[in-house]
């Protein structure tokens, strides 16, 4: 099936420095999301884009976090700077909402861990 | 706002017996509801959804079904294999338009011995 890839599948950095995690959508995909999982806890929903938008964004989307998706490429989430508290597996994932099918597509994650 | 509760944190049962995970939500409109599927090491995997009352998913030998006076989406196999071991998740979508977010559930973690 469609498959959605993330980069890197770790990362480990310390606090206060610039993170960029990446993925790569299904290719006709045109709705793209993050969510956030802390070790324990259920995902919870970061941020959906569309057509070079933000179009919804939860609490959990601090100032610090940014997305974008530059000329069709990955489809970023920056973070900068990072706190202790962003440590997490991020997943990545993507829809086409063509006709309306939303099903969502998700990558395996990033762990990240802010020392 | 909205949310989902999954009774069991984790099951664990033999080969061949039947499984029941328990999902109830809670939400302001009128939610799609989904179950998704995660292995080791991989991203959730969506398996099937419900958008109405009285509507039931099914996938794999899964099935569910939308009960919107219970604010139920129970999840049922009638016969397990090992290869069902996975974390499994009930999740709901507002079906209004906020493109779709998912609000999942905490996750039930299925262990099948054989």
């Amino acid at each position: 099936g469609p498959k959605v890839l993330q980069i890197p599948s770790h990362q480990i950095i310390d606090m206060g420095q610039m993170v960029t995690l990446n993925c790569d959508p299904v290719s006709n995909h045109l709705y793209f999301y993050w969510y956030k999982q802390i070790l324990g806890q259920q995902m919870e929903f970061l941020v959906n884009f569309y057509n070079g938008k933000v179009m919804e964004k939860s609490k959990l989307f601090k100032d610090q976090f940014s997305v974008e998706r530059p000329d069709g490429s990955y489809f970023t989430l920056k973070i900068q700077p990072t706190a202790l508290e962003d440590s997490a597996v991020y997943f990545c994932a993507s829809s086409s909402g063509l006709g309306g099918d939303y099903e969502q597509y998700f990558g395996p994650g990033t762990r990240l861990t802010v020392l | 706002g909205d949310s989902v509760t999954q009774t069991e944190g984790q099951v664990a049962l033999s080969e061949e017996d039947f499984l029941t995970i328990h999902c109830n939500y809670s939400a302001s409109g009128y939610p799609a509801l989904f179950w998704y599927v995660q292995y080791p090491g991989e991203g959730p995997q969506f398996l099937f959804r419900a958008s109405r009352d009285k509507e039931k998913g099914s996938s794999r030998g899964f099935e569910a079904t939308y009960n919107k006076e219970a604010t139920s989406f129970h999840l049922q196999k009638a016969s397990v294999q090992e290869s069902d071991s996975a974390v499994y998740y009930c999740a709901l979508s507002d079906q209004a338009g906020s493109f779709n977010k998912l609000t999942f559930g905490a996750g039930t973690r299925l262990a099948v011995c054989p």
